[in-house]
């Protein structure tokens, strides 16, 4: 299986912040990652998908990125709706895995 | 709009059996490969298994191999998981997902249902 780290677990910024979620992959893939937001008592909600690609709707301060193994979502200008876990999630292979998540916390 | 629909779940003693459903609108079910994903108490997400269209293909986890089975039914837009010999560890929300661009974009999810194991 392809393990999915994230990091940091958790983080606290304030409004307006930048903030950057990184998740490394034990092994090599091609671009099939992506990123779910979750509030508290509510499914995951798909942001990106393919790396870098923002689902309809999702606001343009969400952005992805990728360098070898290793994955980053960047909140810039977080606004208090940001508040909630993120996590990553690998589409390549069977089983498709999940990083930990991480909680963004207001400062 | 797409909507997916959960029923099912509840308490139930280990050992025993409950089944799920997911009643999918919106979108042509038929068309879409569909998963299960759960999550534990304060935990993340765990996918379970995933159906393709027309029922050729499953796949499950390692963790619920050969005590669920994931069943679709097209004619009624409907996605099942029956699950047998239900253990504590498998108390979790249960997710139905739909795959979107690739079989495991979960583009669209159920509202969860909980499924506790407790004696």
């Amino acid at each position: 299986d392809i393990q999915m780290t994230q990091s940091p677990s958790s983080l606290s910024a304030s409004v307006g912040d930048r903030v950057t979620i990184t998740c490394r992959a034990s092994q090599s893939f091609f671009s099939h990652l992506n990123w779910y937001q979750q509030k508290p008592g509510k499914p995951p909600k798909l942001l990106i998908d393919a790396v870098y690609s923002l689902k309809s709707g999702v606001p343009s301060r969400f952005s992805g990125g990728m360098s070898g193994t290793d994955f980053t979502l960047t909140i810039s200008n977080l606004q208090p709706e940001d508040f909630a876990v993120y996590y990553c999630q690998q589409s390549y292979m069977t089983p498709p895995t999940f990083g930990q998540g991480t909680k963004v916390e207001i400062k | 709009q797409v909507q997916l629909v959960q029923s099912g779940g509840g308490q139930v003693k280990p050992g025993g059996s409950l089944r799920l459903s997911c009643a999918a609108s919106g979108f042509i079910f038929s068309d879409y490969y569909m998963s299960w994903i759960r999550q534990a108490p304060g935990k993340g997400l765990e996918w379970l298994s995933f159906i393709s269209t027309s029922s050729a293909h499953t796949n499950y986890a390692d963790a619920v191999k050969g005590r669920f089975t994931i069943s679709r039914d097209d004619a009624d837009n409907s996605l099942y998981l029956q699950m047998d010999s239900l253990r504590p560890e498998d108390t979790a929300v249960y997710y139905c997902a739909r795959g979107g661009g690739s079989w495991f974009d979960f583009d669209y999810w159920g509202q969860g249902t909980l499924v506790t194991v407790s004696s």
